[in-house]
């Protein structure tokens, strides 16, 4: 009950194409939604995040699309630029915190961007 | 954006000998801080949370006594990895909380090579 599961594994876009990363979660207690951009070598940078009580939420060229009833959430990168190439964790908490709280990450997917 | 910084970047240490990391919130005050490590090609397993002032809470399986953490002030905390082993070979990453309690952000990482 504490996963959060993420797909596709790997995903190769062409450069302007839009990228779509999905993840799903069986907690209903998890209240915050966040995902993470890691590039090789480095650690997760916070990308965009969400709260369950908007179904959507736009950073730029980044949306996150969050359907409570399914317990899906989604991201979205409009516009794929080859600098967007990374690994992308999904991931679930719960707020307010308590001090066992913590975020469940998903398996990440590896997204390439083709020029 | 809250900027947390983690030293060394790479180390490499012979076997048995022990190595420390630390990690720091250069502009928020933590009071939890997270350690996780992270295999190749695979996604974020946490370690430890650590709390201000109090002893470290592990994930089940992770040696107590064999990854030592301490959080002595708002902005420190280190990981020492005591007798290496090639197996401890892997990618540590810290993450801070900042007080509002649901944002998290990630040090770089420390490449960690036992030999």
């Amino acid at each position: 009950q504490q996963q959060v599961k993420q797909s596709p594994q790997s995903l190769i876009v062409q450069k302007g194409g839009i990228s779509i990363i999905n993840c799903a979660y069986e907690n209903t207690a998890f209240d915050y939604f966040p995902w993470y951009q890691q590039f090789p070598g480095k650690g997760p940078a916070l990308l965009i995040a969400i709260r369950p009580d908007v179904s959507e939420k736009k950073e730029g060229r980044f949306t996150i699309s969050f359907n409570k009833s399914a317990k899906q959430f989604s991201l979205h990168i409009m516009d794929s630029q080859p600098g967007d190439s990374a690994t992308y964790f999904c991931a679930a908490s719960m707020i307010p915190y308590s001090s066992a709280s913590k975020i469940i990450f998903g398996s990440g997917t590896r997204l390439s961007i083709r020029p | 954006g809250a900027v947390v910084s983690q030293h060394p970047s790479r180390v490499i240490c012979k076997s048995g000998t022990s190595v420390k990391i630390e990690c720091r919130s250069l502009d928020f005050q933590a009071t939890t801080m997270f350690w996780y490590r992270q295999f190749p090609k695979q996604s974020l397993m946490l370690m430890a949370t650590s709390n201000e002032g109090s002893k470290a809470t592990y994930e089940q399986g992770v040696e107590k006594d064999k990854f030592l953490i301490n959080h002595a002030s708002l902005t420190l905390s280190t990981l020492t990895v005591t007798s290496a082993h090639p197996e401890d070979s892997s990618f540590y990453i810290c993450s801070a909380r900042d007080e509002r309690g649901y944002e998290q952000y990630f040090g770089p990482g420390t490449r960690l090579t036992v030999t």
